[in-house]
């Protein structure tokens, strides 16, 4: 099982919008309404931001949106603020009870 | 609250097995599946896979088929992750999560550092 594709970085600055894609194929992303996001603070575990591919847990800012479009998902934070400068990690359900991650991207807020 | 209470870092010499341990609190613990994921330093995260407490019915990322055993000890609600065969490939952080019921990882244990060198 591959790793999704995910860009190594963005960045932005306060008060913009950025977005991170996510690539799979069609047995993993393109197959299964499961992509998750996670945000991921150095040193720290990752927290949940995003289920079902655009359902957002309780206690999650709205700024936080994402998407899906075939065998691709994306996620978009808005108003960007310093306190989003992390590692973000997507993963899709990839059938047979086995999940897989994409590499992670590491944003920066400028 | 809920929380995933994690064993300690070890150190392992290579060909050497780890047993990651994750106490479960705050939930009824055969409610839900525990996963295991691993990040090696300065890299990304990586499914292992996952057990069902209530049965120890058990899925495994085929990579590490055949030298991963995840368990639980309903008694105790831990669950726990024994990789063996190490080797300095295996050096990463394992972090327990339980599963949110929507193929999702919602909570997470604070990580257990595994350092395998001679």
């Amino acid at each position: 099982q591959s790793a999704l594709t995910q860009p190594r970085s963005v960045s932005g600055s306060p008060g913009q919008s950025v977005t991170i894609s996510c690539t799979g194929t069609s047995t993993d992303v393109g197959g299964y309404n499961f992509v998750t996001w996670y945000q991921q603070h150095p040193g720290k575990a990752p927290k949940l931001m995003i289920y079902d591919v655009a359902k957002r847990p309780s206690g999650v800012p709205d700024r936080f949106s994402a998407s899906k479009s075939g065998n691709t998902a994306s996620l978009t934070i808005s108003g960007l603020q310093a306190e989003d400068e992390a590692d973000y990690y997507c993963c899709s359900y990839a059938g047979s009870s086995t999940w897989v991650f994409g590499g992670g991207t590491k944003l920066t807020v400028l | 609250q809920l929380q995933l209470v994690q064993s300690g870092a070890e150190v392992k010499m290579p060909g050497a097995s780890v047993k990651v341990s994750c106490k479960a609190s705050g939930y009824t613990f055969t409610d839900y599946y525990i996963h295991w994921v691993r990040q090696a330093p300065g890299q990304g995260l990586e499914w292992m896979g996952r057990v069902i407490p209530k049965s120890g019915v058990t899925h495994y990322a085929q990579k590490f088929q055949g030298r991963v055993t995840m368990t639980s000890d309903t008694s105790i609600s831990t669950a726990y992750m024994e990789l063996s065969r190490l080797t300095s490939d295996d050096t990463s952080v394992y972090f327990c999560a339980r599963d949110g019921s929507h193929y999702d990882f919602s909570d997470w244990g604070q990580g257990a550092l595994v350092s395998v060198s001679s």
